[in-house]
């Protein structure tokens, strides 16, 4: 049973672009939201997180935004550069569920010149 | 330098042989983790620890064990029950396991080939 569901499983945006991934959870008791970065042949890292009492966290170029009602939250990459080239992953723990992560299956972006 | 160790990178094991992988942590950190990716399904969680001598069963831990009698040390035994044990395994950690959620720090990851 998959609880967090991501899309689109590959993305190919332009130098400069807009990326956006896209996830969506079930679990109503989930209440924190990572995105993990993780380039080939490493581990993940944390990029950026929310709680749902925010509709929206900015860090530089990325942005989570997030819609409670509709259960869905998603990354913003603004002026993609071919360094974001990665792999990225949504995640979701819920209340007083420590730290276990329930993590989606991934989004492969290749940034173009 | 703090970090997350997996040793090694690559390994490759014949069908039937049981397998233990390596996981170290200078971090002080509480809590570690393992998790199984396979391409197409993210990371899913075999075992987690929240402190030492002390461990649960994740998602997916049939075929596998751990042990955790060191705070820095959490190593993972592939054993010939797991039905396809040919993955990349990452190992993490957060400083504890409480109400509130803490980044997990990732290690680079064990390629595990088995044939």
């Amino acid at each position: 049973q998959q609880q967090v569901k991501q899309s689109p499983q590959s993305l190919i945006v332009q130098k400069g672009g807009i990326s956006i991934i896209n996830c969506a959870y079930e679990n109503t008791a989930f209440d924190y939201f990572p995105w993990y970065q993780q380039f080939p042949g490493k581990g993940p890292a944390l990029l950026i997180a929310i709680r749902p009492d925010v509709s929206e966290k900015k860090e530089g170029r990325f942005t989570i935004s997030f819609n409670k009602s509709a259960k869905q939250f998603s990354l913003h990459i603004m002026d993609s550069q071919p360094g974001d080239s990665a792999t990225y992953f949504c995640a979701a723990s819920p209340t007083g569920g420590g730290n276990k992560l329930t993590f989606g299956t991934g989004t492969q972006l290749k940034v173009e010149l | 330098d703090g970090g997350i160790t997996q040793s090694p990178k690559y390994l490759f094991r014949k069908e039937g042989q049981n397998v233990t992988l390596s996981c170290e942590q200078n971090l002080n950190h509480d809590a570690m983790y393992w998790y199984r990716q396979d391409p197409g399904q993210g990371l899913r969680l075999i075992y987690y620890s929240q402190i030492v001598n002390d461990f649960q069963k994740g998602d997916i831990a049939e075929g596998y064990s751990v042990s955790r009698e060191k705070k820095e040390s959490f190593p993972l035994t592939v054993t010939s029950a797991q039905k396809n044990p040919t993955a990349f395994y990452l190992c993490a950690s957060s400083i504890r396991w409480d109400r509130l959620v803490h980044e997990q720090y990732f290690g680079p990851g064990t390629r595990l080939t088995v044939t």
